[in-house]
């Protein structure tokens, strides 16, 4: 079975800082790998996917994802973060058409 | 609009007392699961169904019972709700062909068991 595993469960940044959220997954073989975003009080929303191709993903609201296959890691960065991105980020494989296996969540808080 | 609705959204309730939260897509998507949400813990699958009359166990299915009688909707029945079962929860659905694998999710029903 496959897992997910998000190195941080808060990142506090300052704003215009640029940010990375950290995730490793644990399958050896060929995998899809998403990046939810859950603002407050409201459900998840798809920043990204890495389907195959090119290792850099770019995604919604700036952001962008390096899958790295030897280091089994797709970690999240953003250049310059703003106050409207904070919420709660999710690391995803997946398992199958049937499901995803998430992480723990990194909580992002954007200070002024 | 291609969209998961979820109802309620908010629902708080007593020990043994059944409940239902439904789910419907109107995607025409072969896949749905529910998910629950629990701080620290991420997003953990309940059940899923890949079609019509066709459910599987997901990862913490104890308590928890699901039907598929029409593609469009997928109902999460708790017979005997328990506090342990606080929590976020969620509906997805995803196509089988094609296969990005993408899940579209529901805007979460937020229970509360007392």
């Amino acid at each position: 079975a496959q897992s997910v595993t998000q190195l941080d469960s808060q990142v506090p940044v300052f704003e215009e800082a640029p940010v990375e959220l950290r995730c490793n997954y644990s399958s050896s073989v060929s995998v899809y790998l998403f990046w939810y975003v859950q603002y407050p009080n409201q459900g998840l929303q798809l920043l990204l996917k890495y389907l195959s191709g090119s290792t850099l993903v770019k995604g919604i609201n700036g952001f962008e994802a390096e899958f790295n296959k030897s280091q089994t890691s797709f970690h999240l960065r953003k250049p310059s973060v703003h106050i409207s991105d904070t919420a709660e980020y999710f690391c995803a494989v997946s398992e199958g058409a049937q499901k995803l296996v998430f992480g723990q969540g990194t909580r992002l808080t954007i200070n002024p | 609009e291609a969209q998961v609705t979820q109802n309620p959204r908010y629902l708080i309730t007593v020990t043994g007392k059944k409940l239902t939260v439904t789910c419907s897509q109107n995607m025409n998507h072969e896949y749905m699961s529910w998910y629950r949400q629990d701080p620290g813990l991420g997003l953990r699958q309940i059940y899923y169904s890949m079609n019509v009359e066709v459910t599987d166990k997901g990862d913490v299915p104890e308590g928890y019972k699901v039907s598929r009688k029409e593609k469009r909707n997928f109902p999460l029945i708790l017979e005997s709700p328990s506090p342990n079962q606080t929590s976020l929860y969620f509906c997805a659905s995803s196509r089988s062909a094609g296969g990005t694998y993408e899940q579209y999710f529901g805007p979460g029903t937020r229970l509360t068991v007392t």
